[in-house]
Order: structure tokens, then C-alpha cells, then sequence
């Protein structure tokens, strides 16, 4: 499998609610990453995983919630949100964090949040 | 701090004629950088990177550390390009960050 996976395509939530993004691959990567996409705009890191561990929190509010069961897992955990983080969040994989040169992330299809 | 600038967010070509997509950075570190390209209906997905010096589709791309620029260059577009593409640094100091430039959308008409 050389591809990474992410469901729900399409999530629709109140800002009461409690939901979590989820993502998978199964190509032995080690890095892990959650990239959150405005409409029209470029990808903007939020948090990054390595060996299962956070390595790197963008200023992320904690409505935000990340979490890496394992190293082919990386959920987004979402409460109360707000209208504003309405966006498609992506997910993204590579062999590792450190070293150089830097290894490719492998994106995958994103998720399309609505938050109303 | 890091930038990354793409200062067209459309280019139109007629198919057949040549194409540059510009970028330029701002880092004080050494630079890595990748071309990304996303197709209507397709994931995010790396075109190259200047380190392979590798041409991909067509494409090449050249890192001019002087000018501070990796500009995408295609001798002969083709319809199938039409795409969005961004250019993106790698701040390989600091965990594998990516900063992406605001992206150009490349129409290519036949």
C-alpha cells in the first residue's frame, strides 16, 4: 500500500460537537503530519509527528486535539469548534523528520470540514 | 524567517508554448526546495525537488541561490498540465517543516 488514507471524506459538525479525523499508511513512515487548507490558499502546518511522538505543535488551538496510536495512525481530535476552521485538513507521511535531504511527504486526499 | 513567494496566482498558455512558473524564497539557512502539484480531483503530490536535478513531465527547475529562486520551467505545455502548483521550503533544521508559496494555477488552453 503506497498510499495514505484519510476518513472521512466530508465532515459535517456543530460547533457543540465532538469529532475526530482519522489517517493511515502503511508505508513504514515514521513522520507523520495534520495540514490545514483554506479555500484558494496553500497548506499550513498544524502539528508534526515523529516516532509517534509530537515533535512539532504550530500554535494549534486546543480545540485541536492530536494523537498517534502508532506509527501508521494519526487521528485529529476536534471539540467546539468554530465556523472559522472550516477548511480541507490533509494529512501527510515520510520516512522520517530528521536528516538530510528531507525526505518527500506523501499527502493524502484530505478531509472537507464544515463547521456550522 | 522563511518565505516563500509565488507572485502569480494565474498563468494561461496556449498548449505548445513554453512555461515558467516563478518562486522565490527568503531562508537564512541552506534551502531545499520542491515543486508540488495538485491536479483537479487529486491529491497534493511532489513534481521534484532540486536536489534530484531530475526533469519530471517536462518539467525542471534550477536552484539560483543569488536570486533566491526556483522557478518551474516546461519548454513545450501541454493541456494536461493544468494544474495548481506550489513551490515549497523545507526547513531542514527544524523537523521537516514545509512552507508552501500561495501556489500559481496553470491553465493551459488548447
Amino acid at each position: 500500500d503506497t498510499e495514505v488514507t484519510q476518513t472521512p471524506k466530508h465532515l459535517v459538525m456543530g460547533m457543540t460537537n465532538k469529532k475526530s479525523l482519522k489517517c493511515e499508511q502503511h508505508m513504514g513512515h515514521r513522520a507523520m503530519y495534520w495540514y490545514k487548507q483554506k479555500a484558494k490558499k496553500p497548506p499550513e502546518l498544524m502539528f508534526v509527528y515523529s516516532y509517534e511522538k509530537l515533535s512539532i505543535n504550530e500554535s494549534v488551538p486546543s480545540r485541536f486535539s492530536p494523537e498517534c496510536p502508532n506509527s501508521s495512525l494519526l487521528n485529529l481530535h476536534l471539540h467546539a469548534l468554530q465556523p472559522e476552521d472550516s477548511a480541507l485538513y490533509l494529512c501527510a507521511s515520510s520516512q522520517e523528520v530528521t536528516g538530510l535531504p528531507t525526505d518527500t511527504q506523501y499527502f493524502g486526499p484530505g478531509t472537507r470540514l464544515t463547521v456550522l | 524567517a522563511q518565505r516563500v513567494t509565488q507572485p502569480e496566482k494565474l498563468l494561461s498558455v496556449f498548449k505548445g508554448a513554453p512555461v515558467e512558473l516563478k518562486c522565490n524564497y527568503s531562508y537564512s539557512g541552506s534551502p531545499e526546495l520542491f515543486w508540488y502539484v495538485q491536479y483537479s480531483r487529486q491529491r497534493l503530490q511532489l513534481l521534484l525537488r532540486h536536489i534530484s536535478r531530475e526533469s519530471i513531465k517536462g518539467f525542471t527547475a534550477d536552484l539560483n541561490k543569488g536570486e533566491t529562486s526556483f522557478h518551474l520551467k516546461k519548454p513545450f505545455a501541454q493541456e494536461e498540465d493544468s494544474a495548481m502548483y506550489y513551490c515549497a521550503l523545507a526547513h531542514n533544521n527544524a523537523g521537516n517543516m514545509l512552507t508552501f508559496g500561495g501556489g500559481t494555477r496553470l491553465m493551459v488552453k488548447p
